[in-house]
């Protein structure tokens, strides 16, 4: 089956370390995104690349890192720059075309602070 | 002010019950999604709405381009219905979505 996974389900970070979280999908989607849940929020956009090679910043890019060497593949690192990396991390994939189709997601990472 | 606005936050209902959940926005849109995100925290897309109306089943999602509201109407409600609903627009010929706080629906039996 299609489909985005995330790995891994939960992670824990000691202070000044980088964690990297893993997203891969199979549905040979263009975009891929990474969002941030923080509770009482809505969805905030990290990052996003529409192609390989090549990404963007979103809303609150600082303390974050991507990758995208792989159509598939879209890793993002959670560098000790980030203060408050406690937080429910969401992977999504879409076409990329400006065609209103679904962005589908992964199941989510959720990164704690030891 | 936020430019995704969803009412209730909070829901609860009797199994059988109608369900209606609000969402409002102020931008110009492409595109209005609603989601399902469940307790384990991953999320489904259950519509995606640029005019109209459109059913799956027992869910009905509508959309009021004038007036910037969606509405998604869930009848004879189920406890496996128990979720966060999330309204997510498309701004303008982006890709990016714009998301609501979401609204969490709690069906008992």
């Amino acid at each position: 089956d299609g489909g985005i996974t995330q790995s891994p389900k939960y992670l824990f970070r000691k202070e000044g370390q980088n964690v990297t979280l893993s997203c891969e999908q199979n549905l040979n989607h263009d975009a891929m995104y990474w969002y941030r849940q923080d509770p009482g929020q809505g969805l905030r956009l990290i990052y996003y690349s529409q192609i390989v090679n090549d990404f963007q910043k979103g809303d609150i890019a600082e303390g974050y890192s991507v990758s995208r060497e792989k159509k598939e593949s879209f890793p993002l690192t959670v560098t000790s720059a980030q203060k408050n990396p406690t937080a429910f991390y969401l992977c999504a994939s879409s076409s990329g075309q400006v065609s209103n189709q679904p962005q589908h997601f992964g199941d989510g990472t959720r990164l704690s602070i030891l | 002010k936020n430019e995704v606005e969803q009412s209730p936050q909070n829901l609860t209902a009797q199994e059988g019950e109608f369900i209606t959940i609000n969402c409002s926005y102020s931008v110009g849109i492409s595109a209005l999604h609603w989601l399902q995100q469940h307790p384990g925290g991953g999320i489904v897309s259950l519509f995606m709405l640029s005019s109209g109306k459109k059913k799956h089943g027992r869910l009905i999602a509508t959309i009021n381009i004038q007036e910037k509201h969606s509405s998604l109407h869930i009848t004879a409600s189920h406890p496996r219905d128990s979720a966060v609903y999330i309204c997510a627009v498309r701004k303008g010929d982006t890709d990016k979505l714009i998301f609501g706080t979401g609204t969490r629906l709690q069906v008992f039996p």
